[in-house]
């Protein structure tokens, strides 16, 4: 049973153009919500987060939204850049726990 | 400061043959923690050490042995290998100030059962 769950595998945006990675969770107990940005033959590095206290959080170009009704997040990058294109792992953790269950992962490709 | 280091890069395996996969850490946290990463699954947790002298299973630790040396080592053990365990392997460390959950990840274990 996927509890994090990255329904688009794959996405292909012009750049300069937003760029909307989807990520769905079925586990009310999540309360805290990271996107990892991973380059071929490297480890996933941290890009931003986004506590269930909040519904959005901006760093530069890049914008999480949590709805917690729909137990749904977003990560919204603005203006695309080729050096965005990666897999895109959407991950959550529940309260007082360090585990994080991570989503299948969306790779973005942006075109120039 | 390296972050988090892991060796091998690369290793192929027969079948029932068994390897470590070492992980350092220098940023001084009290998590380690071992995935692996397969096509289409993300991440999925194998063992986790929430402190020196503990370790957890995670999600998928059937054929997975773990050791946590000390506060900055964390090894992985697969003492029989089989081809399912074909995969990418990924160590992470995390120091969870309260409201953080940030893991960092080492570059992988590229690992190959034939």
């Amino acid at each position: 049973d996927q509890q994090v769950k990255q329904n688009s595998p794959s996405l292909s945006v012009q750049e300069g153009r937003i760029s909307i990675l989807n990520c769905d969770y079925t586990n009310s107990m999540f309360d805290y919500f990271l996107w990892y940005k991973k380059y071929p033959a490297e480890g996933p590095t941290f890009l931003i987060s986004i506590s269930s206290i909040k519904d959005k959080n901006e760093d530069g170009r890049f914008t999480v939204f949590l709805n917690k009704s729909a137990k749904h997040l977003s990560l919204h990058i603005v203006p695309s850049q080729p050096g965005d294109s990666a897999v895109y792992f959407c991950a959550a953790s529940a309260r007082y726990g360090n585990k994080l269950v991570f989503g299948a992962g969306t790779i973005l490709r942006v075109k120039s | 400061n390296a972050g988090v280091t892991q060796t091998p890069k690369f290793q192929v395996l027969k079948t029932g043959q068994s390897m470590t996969l070492q992980c350092a850490q220098d940023m001084n946290h009290n998590s380690m923690y071992w995935y692996r990463q397969d096509p289409g699954m993300g991440l999925r947790l194998i063992y986790y050490s929430a402190s020196e002298g503990t370790t957890d299973k995670g999600e998928v630790p059937n054929g997975y042995n773990v050791s946590r040396l000390n506060k900055r080592e964390f090894s992985l053990r697969l003492e029989s290998a089989a081809p399912s365990q074909t995969s990418v392997y990924f160590c992470a460390s995390s120091d969870e100030p309260r409201g953080s959950y940030e893991q960092y990840f080492g570059p992988g274990t590229r690992l190959t059962v034939t």
